[in-house]
């Protein structure tokens, strides 16, 4: 099966700073490529995401690169805000019939004011 | 947009008692319920695929005969923690793919605590 490995599981920024986390997969068919973030003792929220017939994608701050043929993924946040602060967690989503997602190890981001 | 109920969002239960958590979609219909389990500071770990009609899929490792999975119509999906034992507390969350697109909707999670 799939399996997603997230870096770095820790991440501090000054606010205004960008954050970058990265994350692998070992499933060449895997085709998309979701980010989330997570509060404490909340759901995972979507952030965005990327198909794989695509290399990048941006929403306002927020940007998502893919490089298949090294079969990593990197979401970037720029202006970083305290607000920003929370688990990101990336996943990938294989291709059997029922499409699960797999989902890296988190990062927990802290945005220092 | 489409939206998951699950319920309870926390429960305090007794060792060896059984817990029944419920996500139900509420403005679609779910053929397939993803149940994960998040333990503290730990990332989404997905216990089974439940299909409507149909066997639940577990993953390696997880007690079918502990957590039982119960798909029966195409709104409601519901997992039963049979003899919970303290660690079994966790998150438990469920997930959903909206039809055929590439989303998926979250439930709300329940906070389950064995004492």
């Amino acid at each position: 099966g799939e399996n997603v490995e997230q870096h770095p599981s820790t991440l501090s920024v000054q606010e205004g700073d960008s954050a970058v986390i990265k994350c692998t997969y070992s499933d060449s068919a895997s085709n998309y490529f979701p980010w989330y973030k997570q509060e404490l003792g909340k759901r995972p929220q979507l952030i965005i995401d990327i198909r794989s017939n695509v290399g990048e994608k941006k929403d306002q701050r927020i940007a998502v690169t893919l490089n298949k043929t090294a079969k990593h993924f990197s979401l970037h946040i720029t202006e970083t805000q305290p607000e920003d602060s929370a688990v990101y967690f990336c996943a990938a989503m294989e291709t059997g019939s029922a499409r699960q997602l797999t989902f890296g190890s988190g990062t927990q981001l802290t945005v220092l004011p | 947009g489409a939206v998951v109920s699950q319920h309870p969002s926390w429960v305090i239960c007794k060792s060896g008692t059984s817990v029944k958590i419920e996500c139900r979609s509420l403005d679609f219909q779910a053929t397939t319920m993803f149940w994960y389990r998040q333990f503290p500071k730990q990332s989404l770990m997905l216990m089974a695929t439940s299909n409507e009609g149909s066997k639940a899929t577990y993953e390696q490792g997880v007690e079918k005969d502990k957590f039982l999975i119960n798909h029966a119509s195409l709104t409601l999906s519901t997992l039963t923690v049979t003899s919970a034992h303290p660690e079994d507390s966790s998150f438990y969350i469920c997930s959903a793919r909206v039809g055929q697109s590439y989303g998926y909707t979250f439930g709300s999670g329940t906070r389950l605590t064995v004492v």
